[in-house]
């Protein structure tokens, strides 16, 4: 069965980094992407980027754009998101997510499973 | 980028009542909208895609409409699992957008 398991809780200081990891098992790690949302203590969900293990494209959101980098490796099947220059305000549950194509429906897709998410608090 | 605006925030309901809740684009997104449920400490979970397909191993008591900028997600009957936040999605782009959420709560 699809899996994304994800690295556990982390503390850092503001101006820091943080890595977060997401193995996946269960399919073909190439086939499909890899997506990171967050959500912050009593916010909504928002999506920071993804990455396609396949040829290593990725995209993120503007709002974390330039502090941010995913990457794949594929041998492990394991992906990671990497936010630097960490501020009070990155306090949130981060979630990987795979991304699948909805057949016959063009670019449509859908998150369709989900890590359990990992906590990551940035304090002083 | 397009924003999604779901109404109400919140609502409370019974369990057995039939539960409603929208979702507006800020410009036509066809049919490239995806229904989330999330409960506290537990990941998102897909309910309807397409705006209208509904996800593999998902209850038939949720059911998804709309296209264009208007979409609405339907609860048949409400269950006790049921009370979670809601979220919809659009993946009209590369930039994928959530609403702001809608909170299911035992009235």
């Amino acid at each position: 069965q699809v899996q994304l398991v994800q690295s556990g809780a982390e503390v850092r200081k503001p101006g820091a980094s943080v890595k977060v990891s997401c193995k996946a098992s269960g399919y073909t790690f190439t086939t499909y992407g890899i997506t990171w949302v967050r959500q912050a203590p009593g916010q909504g969900l928002e999506w920071m980027g993804w990455i396609s293990p396949y040829n290593g494209n990725s995209k993120s959101a503007q709002k974390v754009q330039g502090r941010v980098t995913m990457t794949t490796d594929t041998s492990t099947s394991i992906a990671y998101m990497e936010l630097r220059s960490l501020r009070s305000d990155d306090t949130a549950i981060y979630y990987c997510a795979r991304v699948t194509l909805i057949a016959g429906a063009g670019k449509n897709y859908n998150f369709d499973f989900w890590g359990q998410g990992t906590l990551v608090t940035v304090s002083s | 980028d397009i924003q999604m605006t779901q109404s109400p925030s919140s609502l409370s309901a019974s369990v057995g009542d039939r539960v409603t809740i929208t979702c507006r684009a800020s410009q036509s997104i066809s049919t490239f909208l995806n229904w989330y449920q999330h409960k506290p400490g537990k990941a998102p979970n897909l309910l309807i895609y397409a705006a209208s397909r509904l996800q593999t191993g998902v209850p038939s008591r949720f059911s998804g409409s709309g296209s264009g900028t208007d979409f609405t997600l339907t609860i048949s009957s409400l269950q006790p699992e049921d009370f979670a936040t809601y979220y919809c999605q659009e993946t009209y782009d590369n930039y994928p957008t959530f609403g702001q959420g809608t909170k299911v709560e035992i009235k």
